[in-house]
């Protein structure tokens, strides 16, 4: 079982619609969660970050939390065709010795078509 | 604004080879992290620097790899006799805050073409 699993997609949806990405982990130690976006040929942006259960608004972007079910997503509202890029899911646990690694699932590929 | 940068942005070179990369971090960052990300994947962690002290070393990071940050500031990763699977995006990281709510920032990465 991979640590931090995402569906690779690709994800399609139109032009103004909600974009919903999943991401499941399996260390329940993992303390902190983070989006991060990625465009083609790109590093890593950093979209949200997100300790707590429940949901953290940040404009168009929403991550919710769930540790009991080691779940975390990303709703972003009102698509754009900018937001066309693949979405990753990074867990940090921050016990043992290996506090402060992210550790990434395989990425989700986002397309937003006009 | 100085945000993380690295060199070379790209890398070509000859199986055999040795390469050296740098990063410099976001100046107030006291750690800094190195990724290797490949095709279709998610980056996968190298080993990581709090000031100059490397603190760990992912089983990925073979002998052919040293990492060093000599005065807690910019950082240089070296592979040596390059091999064809070393081909990847190469990424640094920093960040300021040495507790579970840190929050990593990426440089632009090192693209390694192994021929």
């Amino acid at each position: 079982q991979k640590e931090v699993e995402q569906n690779s997609g690709p994800l399609s949806v139109p032009e103004g619609a909600i974009a919903s990405l999943n991401c499941t982990y399996s260390d329940r130690g993992s303390q902190s969660f983070f989006w991060y976006r990625q465009y083609s040929g790109k590093s890593p942006e950093l979209i949200m970050f997100i300790y707590s259960n429940g949901d953290k608004e940040d404009g168009r972007f929403t991550a919710q939390l769930n540790k009991a079910s080691q779940y975390v997503s990303l709703l972003i509202r009102d698509s754009q065709p900018s937001d066309s890029a693949t979405y990753l899911c990074a867990v940090i646990n921050a016990g043992g010795t290996s506090y402060g690694k992210l550790t990434f699932g395989q990425g989700t590929i986002l397309t937003v078509h006009p | 604004d100085t945000g993380v940068s690295q060199n070379p942005r790209h890398k070509i070179t000859k199986r055999g080879q040795n390469v050296t990369f740098r990063c410099d971090p976001i100046s107030e960052h006291n750690r800094l992290y190195w990724y290797r990300q490949t095709l279709g994947q998610g980056p996968e962690f190298l080993t990581y620097f709090q000031n100059e002290a490397q603190l760990e070393k992912s089983r990925l990071l073979s002998d052919r790899f040293s990492a060093e940050r000599p005065k807690g500031s910019f950082s240089t990763l070296e592979i040596q006799r390059t091999e064809q699977g070393d081909s990847a995006m190469y990424l640094c990281a920093s960040s300021y805050t040495p507790s579970y709510q840190e929050t990593q920032y990426f440089g632009p990465g090192t693209r390694l073409l192994v021929l």
